[in-house]
């Protein structure tokens, strides 16, 4: 299947600073990517939908402001938390759509903890 | 989007068939029912998807019902690599066709 690869794969980051995690699509040029946050347990859940040369779109109760997204590539997406807390630890998976297939490849996921 | 129903856990002894059933009874007529594994700290790994037919590839088997309402993913000699937790999902046809997870089934493969 396609590759997804995200960087990094995990981060400690000091409360009040930001974070950025990468999402790249190494075999296809993917207009839609999406991001997920996973707490320890639970399911994943849907943050936000990235378009490329458009503005993300939110899921309901996804601050927009301290989850920046930028999807300036066909190839790239990249997830910024900002002003972290201790509460934003928790694993980031982004996932990018083959326009062809319309198939979703997920990365291998970004645990980001805050201290 | 449909919602899906599956059981929390099964359990699974190594070499046998691992049968995990979903129901999806307010699927539509063009939605699609596809299959994700993720393995303990991993990203989420596709695994098949099916409209009505009957599907196989490397990895399992997707049996679909007549009416389209339940969905059977068969792992037919299931190995301690296949620990899973498995999530049966109905997409939304329309737009950015998100991916909505639901608790799934955690799959527990014993020697």
């Amino acid at each position: 299947g396609a590759v997804v690869s995200q960087h990094p794969s995990w981060v400690i980051c000091k409360s009040g600073t930001s974070v950025k995690i990468e999402c790249r699509s190494l075999d296809f040029q993917a207009t839609t990517m999406f991001w997920y946050r996973q707490f320890p347990k639970q399911s994943l859940m849907l943050m936000a939908t990235s378009n490329e040369g458009s503005k993300a779109t939110y899921e309901q109760g996804v601050e927009k402001d301290k989850f920046l997204i930028n999807h300036a590539s066909l190839t790239l997406s990249t997830l910024t938390v900002t002003s972290a807390h201790p509460e934003d630890s928790s694993f980031y998976i982004c996932s990018a759509r083959d326009p062809h297939s319309y198939e979703q490849y997920f990365g291998p996921g970004t645990r980001l903890t805050v201290t | 989007d449909a919602k899906t129903t599956q059981p929390p856990s099964m359990d699974c002894a190594e070499g046998r068939a691992a049968n995990l059933p979903c129901n999806h009874s307010t699927i539509s007529g063009n939605e699609y029912v596809y299959w994700y594994r993720q393995i303990h700290s991993q990203g989420p790994q596709y695994i098949i998807h099916g409209l009505k037919n009957n599907e196989t590839n490397e990895m399992a088997s997707l049996i679909i019902t007549e009416d389209r309402k339940s969905s059977t993913l068969i792992l037919p000699h299931a190995t301690l690599r296949d620990t899973a937790v498995y999530y049966c999902i109905v997409p939304l046809i329309q737009g950015a066709q998100k991916l909505v997870f639901g608790q799934g089934t955690r799959l527990t493969i014993n020697p």
